[in-house]
């Protein structure tokens, strides 16, 4: 079955810190890979989404990912976080043979100013 | 104007009781989700419609009842509640189901949650 795991339960930054979260998924396929975020009491946005072409994938308020086909992972990536990027972050996969999104656990990020 | 929109927003309740969720999506997309998200912020997939038609039946209590009356309208009702259910329920719409197509068909459109407390 296909499964997606977050390394990183929880992530402690100051701001400025640059910020890299980890995402795996066990799927031999072709995939469709998303980050959403879920700010504090709101619902899930996305950030950003990779189905094909460029491997490293720009998404919304400065985070990018890379896909690595070889080692089935979309990790997240911010150069230099804010304070108000503090929120959920989920990685998800979808296989193109057609089933639902499939979430991570998730990855608590706090940023302290 | 609210693109995917739940309501209740939050809905206390007893055990024993039955409530429902309603969910309605402007965005003329042919698929919708409920997805539940657990106290540890884990979230799983419950239930898919496409067009109306049941695609996604993940192992859910029977309790736990879809209707989709209209494409645009996907509701959740929970018979004789318990205090597992308590959970916050999120509605998610997308343009279709679009195995195969790697296209904005895949990208979820999500609800602002429905936070139900059984007590």
């Amino acid at each position: 079955a296909q499964s997606v795991s977050q390394h990183n339960h929880h992530v402690i930054l100051s701001e400025a810190a640059s910020l890299e979260l980890g995402c795996n998924y066990s799927y031999g396929g072709t995939v469709n890979l998303f980050w959403y975020v879920q700010y504090p009491g709101q619902h899930l946005q996305l950030l950003l989404k990779y189905f094909s072409g460029d491997p490293l994938v720009k998404g919304i308020k400065g985070f990018e990912a890379e896909f690595i086909k070889s080692k089935f992972s979309f990790n997240l990536r911010k150069p230099s976080v804010q304070w108000s990027d503090t929120a959920e972050y989920f990685c998800a996969v979808r296989n193109q043979a057609g089933t639902a999104l499939i979430f991570g656990k998730g990855t608590t990020l706090s940023v302290s100013s | 104007d609210t693109a995917v929109s739940q309501t209740p927003k939050y809905l206390v309740t007893q055990m024993g009781n039955d409530k429902s969720i309603k969910c309605e999506q402007n965005l003329g997309h042919d698929t919708m989700y409920w997805y539940k998200q657990d106290s540890k912020k884990f979230l799983k997939i419950m239930f898919s419609y496409n067009n109306k038609e049941l695609i996604i039946n993940e192992t859910v209590p029977n309790r736990f009842s879809p209707k989709s009356p209209d494409k645009a309208h996907l509701n959740l009702h929970i018979n004789s509640l318990e205090l597992g259910d308590s959970a916050v329920y999120f509605c998610a719409s997308s343009q279709d189901w679009g195995p195969g197509q790697g296209t904005g068909a895949n990208v979820l459109t999500f609800g602002a949650g429905s936070r139900l407390t059984v007590l």
